[in-house]
């Protein structure tokens, strides 16, 4: 079984663009979470999306956003980008939808100038 | 904000030598795992500990918990260079409920074993 896949890998943008970041969980799995990663704040839970319905979410201003689509793909994106946007964004797929065992891609490096 | 500490904070052994890492969190809690991250990459779960269970085992790994301290351990026994990564403790946070996809971390420990 293919595991969780994020792209880009990396992605360098300036302040004010807006990005688009995509997961595929592991076939079969129809949660996927997302999950910030700075040094300072450490890993933050940004929003969790099964059949294609918001569950839960992270405290973050509205200018993150996400959807999920109905072969449980799922894509984030992050309006008018500040500098402290600047992350490892995580997605996880979990297969029971809870929050066990959550399988995790290599993320998104985001840079923001 | 982070539900839990992890201490130390760093950790540098010897091959061969047992690392021990602790980790305490602020609320009631259904399960608490552990997960592994090598530099810049995705998060590897290593195991899981519900709160009614006071020990678990897998392969090197050995986690306790004690709900009274809010507390849970991991020791990695025979260490070994691969075993170099950051250890991050993570909860649901939400006893009796179901948090959907959201694990609190901790800050996590960096464990460097030396050949």
């Amino acid at each position: 079984k293919a595991g969780v896949t994020q792209t880009p890998r990396y992605l360098i943008k300036t302040r004010g663009q807006q990005v688009t970041l995509s997961c595929s969980p592991i076939s079969g799995h129809r949660s996927v979470s997302w999950y910030q990663q700075t040094p300072g704040q450490g890993l933050q839970f940004l929003f969790e999306y099964f059949s294609e319905t918001q569950r839960n979410k992270g405290n973050f201003p509205g200018r993150f956003s996400g959807r999920q689509f109905s072969n449980s793909r799922s894509e984030m994106n992050v309006s008018t980008l500040e500098l402290g946007d600047s992350a490892l964004y995580l997605c996880a797929s979990s297969g029971t939808g809870g929050n066990e065992k959550l399988f995790f891609g290599s993320g998104t490096q985001l840079s923001v100038l | 904000s982070q539900q839990g500490e992890e201490d130390p904070q760093a950790l540098s052994i010897q091959e061969g030598e047992n690392a021990t890492m602790n980790c305490s969190y602020k609320t009631s809690i259904n399960n608490l795992q552990w997960y592994r991250q090598n530099s810049g990459r995705g998060l590897v779960h290593l195991i899981l500990i519900r709160s009614n269970e006071r020990e678990k085992h897998s392969g090197r790994l050995r986690v306790t918990l004690d709900t009274s301290k809010k507390s849970s351990s991991l020791l990695i026994t025979a260490s070994r260079a691969a075993d170099t990564a950051s250890y991050f403790c993570a909860t649901d946070a939400e006893a009796g409920g179901t948090s959907y996809g959201k694990l609190t971390f901790g800050q996590g420990t960096i464990l460097t074993v030396h050949p």
